[in-house]
């Protein structure tokens, strides 16, 4: 696609119910991160993919937070047993850069228009 | 250390009017500085960066000022237009870690 996609748009579930989000970065982009943006908060980091490498999972909150991305494609962030403060926009971006920061128009990161997570 | 401060939460200007947002940080090793734009419904959008090799770089209305020694970057709008009324974000990363570091952000509201 053009973009980044996100899936779904929203998601309204019961605290303790596992959800899971879906990312579909640009054609290829070899780097796919994810953030939380809580309200009227920045955005957060998550984890970050590159590649074939480990991702950098240095954001995640909790081990409840798991992502997995297949290759340069699609990624799933999985939020298990959710708790009323995970509530938030989670939001997705992919970027073409292979080397960070050698090249400041690489290092663009795209955003999707995010997933906004309600646990009731 | 890995904060990245902003300000002001808020930020009404008239029509034609001078925008001006602030941002503070601490850890010396950051070596990129974007600002990003989001509207209601939307993901953030890369608006403009600066690497700290430069005290300045405008695109169009929209310039970032850079005080290395301060260790402050700060976004101007001018001519501000009610279609720049949206959250903007300052952020920071370092060569070689992709994640950036964001701001709070900064609600603009350009009144006609």
């Amino acid at each position: 696609g053009a973009g980044v996609s996100q899936s779904p748009s929203n998601k309204v579930t019961e605290k303790g119910k596992d959800v899971e989000l879906r990312c579909d970065p640009i054609s290829g982009h070899t780097a796919l991160y994810w953030y939380r943006q809580r309200l009227g908060q920045g955005l957060e980091f998550l984890i970050y993919f590159q590649g074939n490498s480990a991702p950098d999972k240095s954001g995640l909150p909790s081990d409840r937070f798991s992502a997995e991305r297949t290759g340069e494609s699609v990624s799933t962030l999985t939020i298990q047993r959710t708790q009323q403060e995970d509530s938030a926009v989670y939001l997705c971006a992919s970027s073409s850069s292979t080397r960070p920061g050698t090249h400041i128009g690489k290092n663009i990161q795209y955003f999707g228009a995010g997933t906004r997570l309600s646990v009731l | 250390q890995q904060q990245v401060k902003q300000s002001p939460q808020s930020l009404i200007v008239q029509k034609g009017g001078i925008s001006i947002i602030n941002c503070a940080y601490e850890n010396t090793a950051f070596d990129y500085f974007p600002w990003y734009q989001q509207f209601p419904g939307k993901g953030p959008a890369l608006l403009i960066a600066i690497r700290p090799d430069v005290s300045e770089k405008k695109e169009g209305r929209f310039t970032i000022s850079f005080n290395k020694s301060a260790k402050q970057f700060s976004l101007h709008i001018m001519d501000s237009q009610p279609g720049d009324s949206a959250t903007y974000f300052c952020a920071a990363s370092t060569t070689g870690f992709q994640k950036l570091v964001f701001g709070t952000g900064t609600r603009l509201l350009v009144s006609p």
